[in-house]
């Protein structure tokens, strides 16, 4: 299976500050990668796929970028809605696998 | 507007069964493939399946082959996955997805959680 690490596990923030969220594949898997947004009580959400298309809905303060094996999540001026967990998939090959979860907090 | 509606929380015995429905609305689920993800927090997210409910096909992952067993009733909209011989292992918050397209998941389910115990 394609092991995706995922990296910081926790992060800390404030509202306006830029944050980055990294996952690495441990082969290369193209540009087949996703972004999901979890937060309590709502349904997890499709925020990017194909490393770096915006799924319909996602702001623009998201954007993704990486081939290969390594990619990047990257969230300008934060709002108070975007403190959640983040997720990366691969679905280059089965399995689909996922990350570990970066959380992220308000500093 | 496309929702995904999950069953309610479940408590089994272990060596039991359960079953999980996924109601879907605001589309056909002949339409889309329906994944199934489990969820442990020590253990991150586990892609366990998909259906197509149009013909019945499915696919699963290795480890997942003998304890799930995926199900859809296009005249309910429905899709359902049963998890048999129940563990401790089997404790989890179990999500359905639809598939976008190239086995990414453009709509989740709220989760159930099932809890394993005796």
């Amino acid at each position: 299976d394609v092991q995706m690490t995922q990296s910081p596990s926790y992060l800390a923030a404030s509202p306006g500050e830029s944050v980055s969220i990294s996952c690495k594949a441990s082969k290369s898997i193209s540009n087949n990668l996703a972004w999901y947004q979890e937060k309590p009580g709502k349904a997890n959400k499709l925020l990017i796929h194909s490393g770096s298309t915006l799924q319909s809905g996602t702001p623009s303060r998201f954007s993704g970028s990486g081939s290969g094996t390594d990619f990047t999540l990257t969230i300008r001026s934060l709002e108070f809605e975007d403190f959640a967990v983040y997720y990366c998939q691969q679905y280059n090959e089965y399995p689909p696998t996922f990350g570990s979860g970066t959380k992220l907090e308000i500093k | 507007e496309v929702q995904l509606q999950q069953s309610g929380p479940e408590l089994r015995r272990p060596g039991s069964s359960v079953k999980l429905s996924c109601k879907a609305s605001g589309y056909s689920i002949t339409d889309y493939l329906m994944h199934w993800v489990k969820h442990r927090p020590e253990h991150g997210l586990e892609w366990i399946g998909w259906i197509d409910p149009e013909d019945g096909e499915t696919k699963y992952a290795q480890k997942f082959q003998s304890k799930a067993t995926l199900t859809a009733d296009t005249s309910s909209n429905t899709a359902y996955m049963q998890l048999s011989s129940l563990t401790s292992e089997d404790t989890a918050t179990y999500f359905c997805a639809r598939d976008g397209l190239l086995q990414w998941f453009d709509y989740w389910g709220q989760g159930v959680m099932v809890t394993v115990s005796s």
